[in-house]
């Protein structure tokens, strides 16, 4: 039974589309991530949500736009997609988001290719 | 700006032997430490963490050393077997920065790869 799950595994699409990635959670968790893994393979955090509370990560273009219709999803947006936005995006789950020490369970990652 | 370094891409580890990859950081303000494992095609999973107060933290085969002087963190894998192959990624956070808002920061990952 999948604890983070993320659709699709691999999406393949042209510069200028918009896409969505889902991402659920079965853990009961308050907290769910949103994690880019670039080509240099660095991870890095873009958003993290708690309670309908969406805390973003500056760095991150405002193309990007996460949604969560309840506590157990957190889907991610992306319009007009670039080049550069090609990378594996991985979804997080943790229990509380106020305690570092919960362990972030992670989904299997969706590898983006922007053509 | 890398705040947390792994600077061995890959590391080959005889079967039965010890394992021991190493990571540094940057960034001061951070005091709790983690190792996730990744194989192909997953997420990343939890293997075992360490907080400042602590120098050293073990789980079984794992043990994780941490020399806050010398802003470096090393995992010992002992002994190392096949199924340890993967990529680890060391990741380090501030624990009373009011939340895990700003999520984990993660090295880039080392490779280990166990001979049989």
């Amino acid at each position: 039974d999948t604890a983070v799950s993320q659709t699709p595994k691999y999406l393949v699409t042209q510069m200028g589309n918009d896409k969505s990635i889902k991402c659920e959670q079965n853990l009961g968790h308050d907290t769910m991530y949103w994690y880019k893994q670039d080509s240099k393979k660095f991870l890095k955090i873009m958003f993290s949500y708690n309670n309908k509370e969406l805390i973003i990560n500056e760095t991150v273009p405002n193309r990007f736009s996460p949604k969560s219709p309840d506590k157990a999803h957190l889907n991610l947006h992306i319009n007009s997609l670039e080049l550069g936005d090609s990378a594996v995006y991985f979804c997080a789950s943790s229990r509380d988001l106020r305690r570092v020490q919960e362990t972030q369970y992670f989904g299997p990652g969706t590898r983006l290719l922007v053509l | 700006d890398q705040q947390v370094k792994q600077n061995s891409p890959s590391l080959s580890v005889q079967e039965g032997r010890i394992s021991i990859l190493n990571c540094d950081y940057t960034n001061s303000m951070f005091d709790y430490f983690l190792w996730y494992k990744k194989y192909p095609a997953e997420g990343p999973t939890f293997l075992i963490s360490i907080s400042s107060i602590k120098d050293k933290n073990e789980d079984g085969r794992f043990t994780v050393f941490l020399n806050k002087s010398a802003k470096h963190l090393s995992l010992h894998i002992v002994p190392s077997q096949p199924g340890d192959s993967a990529v680890y990624f060391c990741a380090a956070s501030v624990m009373y920065s009011g939340g895990g808002a700003d999520g984990l920061t993660f090295g880039k990952g080392t490779h280990l790869i166990i001979q049989p």
